[in-house]
């Protein structure tokens, strides 16, 4: 079946811009998580979803950062005035209910220049 | 959750098994030991899990020492797909949150 899919697989904008990032989970999960990892690193949790609701959010570094799931499945990350900083590849990841493996995206890779 | 130390990298040669260790010498009785790996330009991949007990599945083996402070993941006959960095994460078993990756291991299988 079809995996996590996140659109677009890579973004340029310019600082100061506004993205926006969409995850599309495996159907069915009911929790869905964003990372954010930078080069030589491993994946950051940013936040987690269980159904249309936050359950935790501590991951996000300000509230420049912000995400929704409206419907409790399709996600969007959105950045407000980019910073250069904030170039990385944007990681979102499913899991069915009950059930612990998160299966992973491929990334959507944001360059700020 | 506990925190995991990994060797930053290693080789293997193509074939053979490749061993990689993880110390969690902090690991509390409810976590369990987590394997993920990703290979270049992926997402993460799962491949194991367990709490105390050996486990093994089509992808890899995990065997946890009994004072459970070390784990290490088999890779019985290595490939050149293996080639990837490979995650140990210590966590509370469905606590539906986030995993801490750390900075991995970065295998590469050598022909």
């Amino acid at each position: 079946g079809a995996g996590v899919s996140q659109t677009p697989s890579n973004k340029v904008t310019e600082k100061g811009k506004y993205v926006e990032l969409r995850c599309d989970p495996i159907s069915g999960h009911t929790a869905l998580y964003w990372y954010r990892q930078s080069l030589g690193q491993g994946p950051e949790f940013l936040i987690y979803f269980q159904g249309t609701g936050a359950a935790d959010d501590s991951g996000l570094p300000n509230d420049r950062f912000f995400a929704v799931r409206p419907e409790g499945s399709v996600s969007t990350l959105k950045i407000q005035r980019t910073e250069r900083g904030d170039s990385a590849v944007y990681l979102c990841a499913s899991s069915p209910r009950g059930q612990e493996t998160q299966y992973f995206g491929p990334g959507t890779r944001l360059l700020v220049l | 959750d506990a925190k995991t130390t990994q060797p930053p990298s290693m080789d293997c040669a193509e074939g053979r098994a490749a061993n990689l260790p993880c110390n969690h010498s902090t690991i509390s009785g409810n976590e369990y030991v987590y394997w993920y790996r990703q290979i270049h330009s992926q997402g993460p991949q799962y491949i194991i899990h367990g709490l105390k007990n050996n486990e093994t599945n089509e992808m890899a083996s995990l065997i946890i020492t009994e004072d459970r402070k070390s784990s290490t993941l088999i890779l019985p006959h290595a490939t050149l797909r293996d080639t990837a960095v490979y995650y140990c994460i210590v966590r509370v078993f469905n606590t539906g949150n986030q995993f801490y990756f750390g900075t991995g291991t970065s295998l590469t299988v050598i022909p």
